[in-house]
């Protein structure tokens, strides 16, 4: 069966960078695309970022561009979402899903990331 | 960006009774295929989101029949025939025509 499991919360000071994990098993990785989505404490979904895991292709909000970077490992399985110089208002949960044909058919569990001093 | 619009952004519904959530977008989402790219997820509290419904009217596997979408172009309507308790949570629309996806503000839905 499909799934995903990202990695876990990080706490990270103003300026620094964070990179997350999303771990996928139980199809074919090189097939589909994979998206990433924020969701900020008492705000809706933002959508961030996609990439095809097969041929690399990529995506970006124009909101996060230039600080988001979305990369995936075929050896892993694994597609990672690095955000540089972050703010206060980066804190949040930040979601992976698989892309299937267009709907977000699977999701990861997310992983809260929190930038405080 | 397309810019994704629901209504209402509350919605306080007594069990048994139906519930209906509107998504407009800022441009049509059908495509050449004759498919309308809009999809309906539902994030129940301290969950991830789940996918609902799929080119506008596609259940998702899994999901109850009390649940349908409607709609064309620019204009989508998701209805409850009969909520239920476990539906309680946010509901959101997204189109995927663009591979830059945007999302509507989300409709709280609520037990009365």
């Amino acid at each position: 069966q499909v799934q995903f499991v990202q990695s876990g919360a990080e706490v990270k000071k103003p300026g620094a960078s964070v990179k997350v994990s999303c771990k996928a098993s139980g199809y074919n990785f090189d097939g589909y695309a994979i998206y990433w989505v924020r969701q900020a404490p008492g705000h809706k979904l933002e959508w961030m970022a996609w990439i095809h895991c097969g041929n690399g292709n990529t995506r970006y909000s124009a909101k996060s561009q230039g600080r988001l970077t979305i990369t995936s490992d075929t050896s892993a399985n694994t597609v990672y979402l690095e955000l540089a110089s972050l703010r206060s208002e980066d804190t949040g949960v930040y979601f992976c899903a698989r892309d299937a044909a267009g709907r977000g058919d699977s999701w990861g569990q997310g992983t809260p990331v929190t930038v405080s001093s | 960006d397309i810019v994704m619009s629901q209504s209402p952004l509350s919605l306080p519904v007594t069990p048994g009774e139906p519930a209906s959530i509107s998504c407009r977008s800022s441009r049509s989402l059908l495509h050449s295929d004759g498919y309308n790219y809009l999809d309906w997820y539902l994030q129940k509290p301290g969950q991830s989101p789940q996918l609902l419904i799929y080119f506008a009217s596609n259940r998702a596997s899994g999901v109850p029949d009390r649940f349908s979408g409607s709609g064309s172009g620019t204009d989508f309507t998701l209805k409850v025939s009969r909520v239920e308790a476990e539906d309680v949570g946010i509901y959101y629309c997204m189109q995927s025509l663009e591979l830059v996806r945007t999302f509507g503000q989300g409709t709280k839905l609520e037990i009365k």
